[in-house]
């Protein structure tokens, strides 16, 4: 079965702080796409990064990395210099390629500190 | 810029109801998806549609059917609602599938009282 799994299910940051939020995945096929997807209150889900499995340079977007590593089959997110605004549910997915189907993981809930 | 359009927001419906949900997607988007979230929990595929054909189906009950009509907008019609089926309805839309990521909708908040 494929299954994405996140272990934090909360996590804490400092403002200005970095925070890394874990998240591995399970699938035997070699051609798919990773993302995070960021849920604040207000509930509808945004993209934050994506990386494509074939790629081993990890996606960069401003204040948002991945460490990618796809043989141990873990996709992690870093976020630099935390801000308020940041607070929210994450959730990692994929989808394989050719298919129209993302599976998520759980979610972990990011509070920052003020 | 357009985003995806679901309506209504909230819904309330009593139990062996039915209900119809709508989405819009971003113009010219080739694909819609609706997912099903429950209190706490992750988003459940439910089923998309590629071009007006129906594209992968995921664990959703047979009481549930959806389509998607030649303007690209897809309608979820749930027929004798469940509590359970108390959750957030999203639709999503994307361009060439899913690889380059989907854009969202707000969704529709369903109570089942």
């Amino acid at each position: 079965a494929q299954t994405v799994t996140q272990s934090q299910p909360e996590m804490s940051v400092q403002e200005a702080e970095t925070v890394t939020l874990s998240c591995t995945y399970d699938t035997s096929e070699s051609d798919y796409y990773l993302f995070w997807y960021k849920q604040p209150p207000s509930r509808q889900m945004i993209l934050v990064i994506r990386q494509e499995a074939y790629k081993q340079q990890n996606a960069t977007e401003n204040r948002f990395s991945v460490n990618f590593q796809k043989a141990a089959k873990s996709f992690s997110l870093k976020i630099s210099d935390s801000q308020l605004g940041d607070a929210a549910m994450y959730f990692c997915a994929y989808t394989l390629s050719g298919t129209y189907k993302y599976i998520f993981g759980t979610g972990t809930r990011l509070k920052v500190l003020a | 810029a357009a985003g995806v359009i679901q309506s209504p927001r909230h819904l309330i419906k009593e139990k062996r109801e039915t209900a119809t949900l709508k989405c819009y997607p971003i113009p010219r988007h080739d694909t819609v998806y609706w997912y099903q979230q429950g209190p706490g929990q992750d988003p459940q595929f439910l089923i998309s549609f590629y071009e007006k054909m129906q594209s992968d189906k995921g664990s959703i009950p047979d009481r549930f059917s959806a389509q998607q009509f030649s303007d690209y907008h897809s309608e979820l019609n749930m027929s004798s609602l469940e509590l359970g089926d108390s959750a957030l309805y999203f639709c999503a839309s994307s361009n060439m599938g899913g690889n380059y990521g989907y854009t969202f909708g707000s969704g529709t908040r369903l109570t089942v009282v």
